[in-house]
């Protein structure tokens, strides 16, 4: 049972436009999500993270939104650049279980020029 | 060196070779961990290492070994692997308790032939 789902599995946006990328999550006891961003034979990169005590994260173009109540996060990515093309991941964690983070399958973004 | 590293970038192997993955960092994390990312799918945990023990397996085949000899460390034991083994293979590290999350190599691109 996947506990951490992207449920896009790509998304094409326009140059200069909004990117979205939702993720959803079913365990209540994570308090803390990251969005890692992989280009292609690379390991994933660190993006963004939001805290649960929070409901937005803001990092330049890129902001992260928490409702905890939907148990729902999205990346927002303003304005959507050719380079930002990559896979996109969220992943959850609890403080109060184990030190792992659960990983989405990841969304494909595609911007294009 | 800095971050975590990979070696082979790449890895052609016979079904019935045996090679070994390896990943050192430098980071000074107390965990280390094996991410297994084929198309399509999610990032697949196989195995998480704290304090140089093995505290995950992740129901992996007995073909994948690891090997944590120390806290910068860590080996993948690969024998007798099948054609549906090709992967990128991710390692990662972190310092349990923190919300750094991950940083993680740049993979291994293995293909079983």
């Amino acid at each position: 049972d996947q506990q951490v789902k992207q449920n896009s599995p790509s998304l094409s946006v326009q140059e200069g436009r909004i990117s979205i990328l939702n993720c959803d999550y079913t365990n209540s006891m994570f308090d803390y999500f990251l969005w890692y961003k992989k280009y292609p034979a690379e390991g994933p990169t660190f993006l963004i993270s939001i805290s649960s005590i929070k409901d937005k994260n803001e990092d330049g173009r890129f902001t992260v939104f928490l409702n905890k109540s939907a148990k729902h996060l999205s990346l927002h990515i303003v304005p959507s650049q050719p380079g930002d093309s990559a896979v996109y991941f969220c992943a959850a964690y609890s403080t109060s279980g184990t030190y792992k983070y659960i990983f989405g399958t990841g969304t494909r973004l595609k911007v294009l020029a | 060196e800095t971050g975590v590293t990979q070696t082979p970038r790449h890895l052609v192997m016979g079904m019935t070779n045996k090679k070994s993955l390896k990943c050192e960092q430098h980071l000074g994390h107390n965990a280390m961990y094996w991410y297994k990312q084929s198309a399509k799918k999610p990032l697949e945990l196989m195995f998480v290492y704290s304090l140089e023990e093995r505290v995950e397996n992740n129901s992996v085949p007995s073909r994948f070994s690891p090997e944590c000899p120390n806290s910068s460390h860590l080996f993948l034991h690969l024998h007798t692997l099948q054609p549906e083994d090709s992967a990128l293979y991710l390692c990662a590290s972190s310092q349990t308790g923190t919300y750094y999350g991950y940083t993680f190599g740049s993979g291994t691109r293995l293909t079983v032939v």
